[in-house]
């Protein structure tokens, strides 16, 4: 089955600890993007790349990192400096062109405790 | 000004209805347009795409744009109960950045 698959579904974290979301897709997309969602809120782009090891900093960036390493994967780091990461992260991805449409992952619900 | 600006809602309609929803974008290169759906705790799920001028249908959705007005529209006709969720405008320009609003909650009453 063709796909985008994100890692874990829920996760918990103490704060001052960083935390990696896991996002694979098998779809051969070129591009990938990462979103979050607070309650009642639409989606805000944190990071996305376009090709393999480039990558572009969205509205919220600060307090989060990523790689592309490869096409398939595309990795998001909350670190420690990400002072509310209590919230609801989604993963997406298009063919690359600008007239294609992104398709999600399942989405982390990630929790600060 | 926000990059692409939607009524947050709630929008009620009676089962039966149109719903109207309605989107406008700041950046006037922007080449394509989408209107994802979202149910409470779900993942966004692509309805339609439009990249030019007019109307595109497809079922009980159209789907409107007016890039001189910087306006993007999705129409449900024959509104159901399942059709109460988060509607999602996407934008995506020559960078290939896809920016969303901030969603309308469509309610539709039995």
């Amino acid at each position: 089955d063709g796909g985008i698959t994100q890692s874990p579904k829920y996760l918990f974290r103490k704060e001052g600890q960083n935390v990696t979301l896991s996002c694979e897709q098998n779809l051969n997309h070129d591009a990938m993007y990462w979103y979050r969602q607070d309650p009642g809120q639409g989606l805000r782009l944190i990071y996305y790349s376009q090709i393999v090891n480039d990558f572009q900093k969205g509205d919220i960036a600060e307090g989060y990192s990523v790689s592309r390493e490869k096409k398939e994967s595309f990795p998001l780091t909350v670190t420690s400096a990400q002072k509310n990461p209590t919230a609801f992260y989604l993963c997406a991805s298009r063919a690359g062109t600008v007239i294609t449409e992104a398709f999600f992952g399942q989405g982390t619900r990630l929790t600060v405790v | 000004q926000k990059e692409v600006e939607q009524n947050s809602g709630p929008l009620s309609v009676p089962e039966g209805a149109i719903a109207s929803l309605n989107c406008t974008y700041s950046d006037r290169v922007s080449q394509s347009f989408f209107w994802y759906r979202q149910y409470s705790g779900k993942s966004p799920e692509l309805i339609m795409s439009i990249y030019s001028n007019g109307d595109k249908e497809d079922g009980r959705f159209t789907a409107q744009l007016n890039k001189a007005s910087q306006y993007v529209s999705l129409l449900i006709r024959d509104s159901q109960p399942s059709d109460s969720a988060t509607y999602l405008c996407a934008v995506s320009g020559a960078t290939n950045k896809l920016i969303f609003g901030t969603g309308t909650l469509l309610a539709v009453q039995p």
